[in-house]
């Protein structure tokens, strides 16, 4: 009930394609859905949010996609660069208390130039 | 932007020996977790804490683990009798309200040897 999926496990896009990455969850109380960058020897970095209210957000070249029949959300990045080379990270919790996150196993992207 | 400073960046340690792993959160920050990624694993949670008190905590978070927060800038997490399972990265996340987004250290890398 606890689990967030994410797929793929690694990607590789070409310099100025379209990186999609993919999430399910299965909890419906989960009512934020953050997606964190992860650069070697760094913490987790919050990219970008969406709450269910809504079916999609966009920030700059990241843009979140969000079903919540089907309980799947993803991340596009549009113009994809050799600098957004990094592990990505989707997560869900609970807005109301504690920010309780339940990662997803994590994305291993490679932009080629 | 503000940081989150975690220390050491690396820690070596004997199993059943104690460690403490320190943080720094962001000044006026009021929320306070630790994570935690076993390498080629998500990240996990372990614990929430604010006004002083756990406010959340996982079933990872057992009577091996407490923290404190032993004055007003520093965090710590103690593992009383290290394991070998306790090797990870631990990431300490700090977060100014309850709805605004968490902010993660660089995290230290624990080995028990």
């Amino acid at each position: 009930q606890q689990q967030v999926k994410q797929s793929p496990q690694s990607l590789i896009v070409q310099k100025g394609g379209i990186s999609i990455i993919n999430c399910a969850y299965e909890n419906t109380a989960f009512d934020y859905f953050p997606w964190y960058q992860q650069f070697p020897g760094k913490g987790p970095a919050l990219l970008i949010a969406i709450r269910p209210d809504v079916s999609e957000k966009k920030e700059g070249r990241f843009t979140i996609s969000f079903n919540k029949s089907a309980k799947q959300f993803s991340l596009h990045i549009m113009d994809s660069q050799p600098g957004d080379s990094a592990t990505y990270f989707c997560a869900a919790s609970r807005i109301q208390g504690a920010q309780k996150l339940v990662f997803g196993q994590g994305t291993r992207l490679t932009i080629n130039p | 932007e503000p940081e989150v400073t975690q220390t050491p960046s690396h820690q070596v340690t004997q199993m059943g020996q104690e460690v403490i792993l320190r943080c720094v959160p962001i000044s006026n920050h009021l929320y306070f977790y630790w994570y935690r990624q076993i390498l080629g694993q998500k990240v996990e949670f372990l614990v929430s804490f604010y006004n002083n008190e756990i406010s959340e905590k996982s079933e990872i978070f057992d009577d091996q683990f407490s923290v404190e927060r032993p004055d007003g800038s520093n965090f710590t997490l103690k593992i009383r009798s290290t394991k070998l399972e306790d090797s990870a990265m631990y990431f300490c996340a700090s977060q100014g309200t309850r709805n605004e987004k968490l902010f993660f250290g660089s995290g230290t890398q624990l080995s028990v040897l």
